[in-house]
């Protein structure tokens, strides 16, 4: 079973902080989404990155997939109550590429 | 409507009922899923359609049932079921199977009592 584990699992911070969520796993995958959960709501696709080492924008979030394509970042600067959320990423598995592995979670809350 | 929806949104049940989810997708994609979300534990598969074929089973209970007859329809029917069944259960489609990008409707909080 191919696991996920994304650190920290709680952050609390103030407007205008930066920070960054790691996703790491001893396994290889295909491709590497992050998602945003809004209590009661589904999860948002943020971003699907699929190269080893690609870097990827998205106004202040930054996603990196590691170079052996085993774990991920997401960077947030200047941090808005906006971005609160739950954030996951999740891992499509080589050879099966419907199947996607969801990270443990990282509850983020940015407070005025 | 877009995206992908659910109905019921919230749901109680005791343990001797039967009841059914229902996820609709309008995006035109050809692949359904069904995840389950408890707290403390990852989004987990439980079953995945494509092209109304079901094509994975992750080792899911038999008091879940699912039922997909169409392409943009998915159901999940639910019997005897234990407390700690109680989750939200997601559904999410994506264009096809092989897509990594899959798009979640809002779910279904699911209550057993």
């Amino acid at each position: 079973t191919q696991l996920l584990e994304q650190s920290p699992q709680f952050l609390s911070i103030q407007e205008g902080e930066n920070l960054t969520v790691y996703c790491n796993s001893s396994s290889v995958f295909s491709s590497l989404q992050w998602y945003r959960q809004e209590p009661g709501e589904g999860p948002v696709l943020l971003v699907t990155v699929v190269t080893g080492g690609e870097v990827k924008k998205l106004k202040r979030l930054t996603f990196q997939f590691g170079d052996a394509r085993k774990d991920s970042s997401l960077h947030i600067t200047a941090a808005q109550p906006g971005d609160t959320g739950l954030y996951l990423c999740a891992g499509g598995e080589t050879g099966t590429a419907s199947k996607l592995t969801f990270g443990t979670g990282t509850r983020l809350q940015v407070t005025l | 409507e877009t995206g992908v929806t659910q109905t019921p949104r919230h749901l109680v049940m005791g343990m001797t009922n039967k009841k059914s989810l229902k996820c609709e997708q309008h995006l035109g994609h050809n692949a359904m899923y069904w995840y389950k979300q408890s707290a403390k534990k990852p989004l987990e598969l439980m079953f995945v359609y494509n092209f109304k074929e079901q094509t994975e089973n992750n080792s899911v209970p038999s008091r879940f049932s699912p039922e997909c007859p169409n392409s943009s329809h998915l159901f999940l029917h639910l019997h005897t079921l234990q407390p700690e069944d109680s989750a939200l259960y997601l559904c999410a489609s994506s264009p096809q199977d092989g897509s990594y990008e899959q798009y979640f409707g809002p779910g279904t909080r699911l209550t057993v009592t």
